[in-house]
């Protein structure tokens, strides 16, 4: 099956330096890779959608200049987190969809858990 | 992409049916029925998807009314690991489209 991989799996660090997170679909190619945040007991709240090959385009109240967003093949895309504090600790949830037009299925990864201090 | 209803928690027994359900009254003749479900501390998990028929796979059954306005999705033999937080999402099948979550419905089996 279709699988979706994060790395790293957890990061801590401190505020103000920047991390980044990586998103890779395994066994298909994703024209389309969508980046999710999550914070204690609420739901994902989708931050960016990533083209392969374009700019990504940012949800609403989402800053692209400190979410830096790189797709730059059809198997990766990243998610930079710069100038980090800690009000940006949370979960971080890429999702991935084959090319095919009429494969509508998203794939998720397993997440990775940023704790600034 | 039409809002969702579900209730916030449910608990079911082991080894028992898991019924869950999710009223999307808004929902339009072009937009399918979704359900993801996350265990905790992971991505989502795909379940299943449907447009009108009822569907079922390997993981679980997905009974849309006729209507449409309303779902049900179905664990056959709820399991602890079935353990986790079911999410019922209707959206337009498009090439773009992103997945919009609402609250879902925490599902606790227990022994």
């Amino acid at each position: 099956g279709a699988v979706v991989s994060q790395h790293p799996s957890r990061v801590i660090c401190k505020s103000g330096t920047s991390v980044k997170i990586e998103c890779r679909s395994l066994d298909f190619q994703a024209t389309t890779m969508f980046w999710y945040r999550q914070f204690p007991k609420q739901s994902l709240m989708l931050m960016a959608t990533s083209n392969e090959g374009s700019k990504a385009t940012y949800e609403q109240g989402v800053e692209k200049d400190k979410f830096l967003i790189n797709h730059a093949s059809l198997t990766l895309s990243t998610l930079t987190v710069t100038s980090a504090h800690p009000e940006d600790s949370s979960f971080y949830i890429c999702s991935a969809k084959p090319g095919d037009y009429l494969q509508e299925t998203q794939y998720f990864g397993p997440g990775t858990r940023l704790l600034v201090l | 992409d039409a809002k969702t209803t579900q209730p916030p928690s449910m608990d079911c027994a082991e080894g028992r049916a898991a019924n869950l359900p999710c009223n999307h009254s808004t929902i339009s003749g072009n937009e399918y029925v979704y359900w993801y479900r996350q265990i905790h501390s992971q991505g989502p998990q795909y379940i299943i998807h449907g447009l009108k028929n009822n569907e079922t796979n390997e993981m679980a059954s997905l009974i849309i009314t006729e209507d449409r306005k309303s779902s049900t999705l179905i664990l056959p033999h709820a399991t602890l690991r079935d353990t986790a937080v079911y999410y019922c999402i209707v959206r337009v099948m498009n090439a773009g489209n992103m997945l919009t979550f609402g609250g879902g419905t925490r599902l606790m089996v227990k022994p």
